[in-house]
């Protein structure tokens, strides 16, 4: 069964530096999103991106946060000056069609700010 | 605005007897209602979902759910729990009366089962 996969599955980062978290969904899915879970409690929802651009985002996704499509496969997320609060579990997901579709979860990557 | 309460953060029973981990929702429009288990170290895994149709949808490993729209609840049952059910469980909805895609999902509740 087709997987999303996602790299690393462990980044450790200095306060202030920029980190690039990445993920291949499921090659015909159409709709991506990031989400965060933070010691195993909710999942918070961040962005979900569909044709090249952000369809929703909530109020955790400032400008510190962005996420891109480089190549067609890969689907990243960036935050440019991580905080000691930015530590936390980031999935990446994605669905075929929207609103009735599950999502399809990654195995996520560990993010540690120090 | 949509949300999910998951009012019990841990169920315990024991292996054989039946489950029930308890969600109820709000939204503005019609609910597409999901379930999903997390295992340590794991992503989400989806269990089963209702969008339209039969109160009682059935899914994965033997877990079904009963959507019940005056108590705005969907509850996850199984008849008979196993050890290997442990885990973390959380309820998720979607709202389709309103344009976004966005999933909301709840606290989660830690299921442990006991031999």
């Amino acid at each position: 069964e087709p997987e999303v996969t996602q790299t690393p599955s462990h980044q450790v980062t200095q306060m202030g530096q920029e980190v690039i978290l990445r993920c291949v969904p499921i090659s015909n899915h159409l709709y991506f999103y990031w989400y965060r879970q933070i010691l195993g409690q909710k999942v918070e929802f961040l962005v979900s991106f569909y044709n090249n651009e952000i369809s929703e985002k909530s109020e955790i996704f400032d400008d510190q946060f962005s996420v891109e499509r480089p190549d067609g496969s890969n689907f990243t997320l960036k935050i440019r000056s991580t905080k000691l609060e930015d530590s936390a579990m980031y999935f990446c997901a994605s669905s075929y069609r929207s609103l009735n579709s599950p999502l399809h979860f990654g195995n996520g990557t560990r993010l540690t700010v120090t | 605005a949509q949300s999910v309460a998951q009012p019990e953060d841990q169920v315990n029973v024991a292996e054989g007897n039946p489950l029930t981990v308890k969600c109820t929702y709000s939204v503005s429009g019609n609910p597409y209602l999901f379930w999903y288990v997390q295992y340590p170290n794991r992503g989400l895994q989806f269990l089963l979902k209702y969008i339209t149709g039969d109160n009682l949808v059935k899914g994965s490993y033997g877990f079904e759910a009963e959507f019940n729209k005056s108590q705005t609840s969907f509850h996850l049952k199984k008849p008979s729990a196993l050890v290997s059910d442990s885990a973390l469980y959380f309820c998720a909805v979607r709202d389709n009366g309103n344009a976004g895609n966005m999933l909301t999902f709840g606290g989660g509740t830690r299921l442990m089962v006991k031999p």
